[in-house]
C-alpha cells in the first residue's frame, strides 16, 4: 500500500523557516517525480514544487521561488520542503503527491499544516 | 505559464442529475489534462488523468473528454458521495496549474 507522510509543520514567525519531510513506502521511491501541493485556508489548491525522480529536473511556483527549496534522498524514502523568509501568504496545509509519469498525481499524503503569523 | 480555467465555480444538483463541468487551458495542453474530487478535510482523489483515462477504482459514472485547451468532467447520475470539490490540472508543463475548483453541492 502507498504511504506518503507528512512532518514538519507548526507556528513560525513572519521571514522564519520550516523544513518539511514527506516519507513515503509501498512504491519504489526513486523512479518518480514527486511534488508539494498547498491549499490555504478555505482556498484552492496550488501547485508548489516538482522533483524529478533523480533529482536533476526541479520547479518552483512564482510565488515560492527563491525562498523554498525541494530535495530528495532516495535511500530514505524522503522528500523534502525547505521553505526561508516565510510570509503569512504561505499559511497553509501543505501536501506531498507521488507523479503518475506526467498524468497527475496518483498518491497524496493527508498534509502537514504550517501557519506563518506574528 | 499555462492559466486554468473552470466553470462553473459551483452549483447544486440532485441526486441522479447528470453533472458537467468544464475546464480550459489557456493555451493548447494536448491531452495532458487531470481530474481530482476533494472532499472536506480530505487530500485531493485522481479520477481523470489524460483527460480521458479513468484512475483506477473511480467510478464508471465519472468520464472526462477534450483535447487542445477545452475539457469536461461528466458524472453521469450524481450520486450522495460525489458532492465534493473538482479540480482540473494540466500536466503539459511547468508550473503544474490547478484551476480554482467547482463545488458540487445538494440541491
Amino acid at each position: 500500500e502507498v504511504q506518503l507522510v507528512e512532518s514538519g509543520g507548526g507556528l513560525v514567525q513572519p521571514g522564519g523557516s520550516l523544513r518539511l519531510s514527506c516519507a513515503a513506502s509501498g512504491f519504489t521511491f526513486g523512479e518518480y517525480a514527486m511534488h508539494w501541493v498547498r491549499q490555504a485556508p478555505g482556498k484552492g489548491l496550488e501547485w508548489v514544487s516538482g522533483i524529478h525522480w533523480n533529482g536533476d529536473n526541479i520547479g518552483y511556483a512564482d510565488s515560492v521561488k527563491g525562498r523554498f527549496t525541494i530535495s530528495r534522498d532516495n535511500a530514505k524514502n524522503s522528500l523534502y520542503l525547505q521553505m526561508n523568509s516565510l510570509r503569512t501568504e504561505d499559511t497553509a496545509l501543505y501536501y506531498c503527491a507521488k507523479d503518475f509519469v506526467r498524468s497527475g498525481f496518483d498518491y497524496w499524503g493527508q498534509g502537514t499544516l504550517v501557519t506563518v503569523s506574528s | 505559464d499555462i492559466q486554468m480555467t473552470q466553470s462553473p465555480s459551483s452549483l447544486s444538483a440532485s441526486i441522479g442529475d447528470r453533472v458537467t463541468i468544464t475546464c480550459r487551458a489557456s493555451q493548447i495542453i494536448s491531452s495532458y489534462l487531470n481530474w481530482y474530487q476533494q472532499k472536506p478535510g480530505q487530500a485531493p482523489k485522481l479520477l481523470i488523468y489524460g483527460a480521458s483515462s479513468l484512475q483506477r477504482g473511480v467510478p464508471s459514472r465519472f468520464s472526462g473528454s477534450g483535447s487542445g485547451t477545452d475539457f469536461t468532467l461528466t458524472i453521469s447520475s450524481l450520486q450522495p458521495e460525489d458532492f465534493a470539490t473538482y479540480y482540473c490540472q494540466q500536466s503539459y508543463s511547468t508550473p503544474r496549474t490547478f484551476g480554482p475548483g467547482t463545488k458540487v453541492d445538494i440541491k
